[in-house]
């Protein structure tokens, strides 16, 4: 059964500062995504990785995939307060989308 | 807006009744998927549809059913209702099974209470 886990769970940070979220997931996979969530609020998709070595960025956000070491990892540069949310990984599985469980992320001033 | 539409955005119900929520997803899109987010929890995959077939299932209880019509809208039927089925119940769509991006486009949800 594809497991998928994320570390940290939980991520406080001061503004301006770099840190990076870990995916890590259990079997074989050439896919997969970032979403971010705001309290309460639906998933909205950030990154779409597909193959190995495959590496998105996004303002502040960056993805990457290897999927040798089964690792995707979410760097945030100079985090800024707007960041501040959920994110989760996903990975796709024969017709299911298993997601890791998330990382909260605050960002203090 | 991801344009999945689900309906309703709140319901409050008491144990044992029985709800319906409902997912149209967007234009074109025949898949649909069906998640589970309680209160500070991760989604739990409940199950998918494509082209208004049954095709993977999770860790859904025999008191929740599914399915799909020939429109592509979907209904998540839950009875027999809990305490703990309290929760965000996401609808997701993409263009089909597999080999084009993949990317899920999630509705914006619908939060059952169960008093």
């Amino acid at each position: 059964e594809l497991k998928v886990e994320q570390n940290p769970l939980f991520l406080s940070m001061q503004e301006g500062k770099n840190y990076t979220i870990y995916c890590n997931y259990s079997t074989t996979s050439d896919r997969l995504y970032w979403y971010r969530q705001d309290p309460g609020k639906s998933l909205e998709s950030l990154f779409v990785l597909l193959s190995n070595g495959a590496v998105k960025q996004e303002g502040r956000l960056m993805a990457s995939l290897d999927t040798k070491a089964r690792l995707s990892t979410l760097h945030i540069t100079a985090a800024v307060h707007d960041l501040s949310a959920t994110y989760f990984c996903a990975v796709d599985s024969t017709y299911k989308y298993i997601f890791g469980t998330g990382t909260r992320l605050k960002v203090l001033a | 807006d991801s344009g999945v539409t689900q309906t309703p955005k709140h319901l409050i119900t008491a144990t044992g009744q029985r709800v319906t929520l409902r997912c149209s997803p967007r234009s074109g899109d025949l898949s649909v998927y069906w998640y589970q987010q309680s209160l500070d929890q991760g989604l739990q995959f409940l199950i998918q549809y494509y082209n208004g077939e049954e095709r993977a299932k999770g860790n859904i209880l025999e008191r929740f059913s599914a399915q799909q019509f020939p429109d592509l809208h979907s209904e998540l039927n839950l009875s027999s209702l809990e305490l703990g089925d309290s929760a965000l119940y996401f609808c997701a769509s993409s263009p089909q099974l597999a080999r084009n991006t993949g990317e899920l486009f999630f509705g914006e949800g619908s939060r059952l209470t169960v008093l």
